[in-house]
């Protein structure tokens, strides 16, 4: 079966650095998404990793190791609006987007 | 630019009856997909629409069924409603086949079914 697997829950200090990871074993990748989703709101995204490496974007940056199923999404200066749930979803050999639970991540002043 | 939108925000059904959700596509985008998520999970793919075909379907029962519009815009359809059912449906766009395109999301139709 697929699956993706990312903590429940994690908790943060306001101007911290948080690394949120992402294991996944699915039927093929065509790359892998994380989200960031408020609640009662939509996913928005965040950002799109493809290739092994890192990918910076300001505050935000997230890394794909393909060979160990494996992503992380890095945030930096952690302010309290980013009090959010980050859901990691990978595209699989059919297209289609498997998603984690997603990690709700609690910043604390 | 239009961002997507979904019509209504919430429903209230019951048990056995049908329901069509509605999703306008964010401007310039060809492609409609739909997801079910459950309180506290990720969403599920029910399936999605290019050009007015549908172009892939996750686990569902075909009594989801979907639609597309000359204008890209796309109607979710769930017949016989169970107590399941009751989830944020998420309508996400994007320009292209799909294939690896960025998804935007509307805002989502919180469905409960009594």
């Amino acid at each position: 079966g697929q699956n993706i697997d990312q903590p429940t829950e994690m908790t943060a200090t306001e101007g911290a650095i948080v690394q949120i990871n992402c294991t996944y074993q699915t039927s093929g990748f065509n790359g892998l998404f994380w989200y960031q989703q408020h609640a009662g709101e939509a996913p928005t995204f965040l950002s799109y990793n493809v290739l092994d490496g890192l990918e910076e974007k300001g505050r935000f940056s997230s890394f794909l190791s393909r060979s160990k199923g494996y992503s992380y999404l890095l945030l930096k200066e952690l302010q309290m609006k980013d009090s959010a749930s980050y859901l990691c979803a990978v595209m699989d050999s059919n297209y289609q987007l498997i998603w984690g639970a997603g990690t709700k991540l609690i910043i604390k002043p | 630019e239009t961002g997507v939108t979904q019509s209504p925000t919430h429903l209230i059904k019951t048990r056995g009856q049908q329901v069509t959700l509605r999703c306008s596509s964010q401007s310039g985008h060809n492609t409609v997909s739909w997801y079910q998520q459950a309180l506290g999970q990720g969403p599920q793919f029910i399936f999605q629409y290019y050009r007015e075909e549908e172009n892939g379907r996750g686990n569902f029962p075909p009594r989801f069924s979907g639609l597309q519009f000359p204008n890209y815009s796309s109607e979710l359809n769930v017949n016989a409603l169970e107590l399941d059912d009751s989830a944020l449906y998420l309508c996400a766009s994007s320009y292209g086949d799909g294939h690896t395109d960025t998804q935007y999301f509307g805002p989502g139709t919180r469905l409960t079914v009594l």
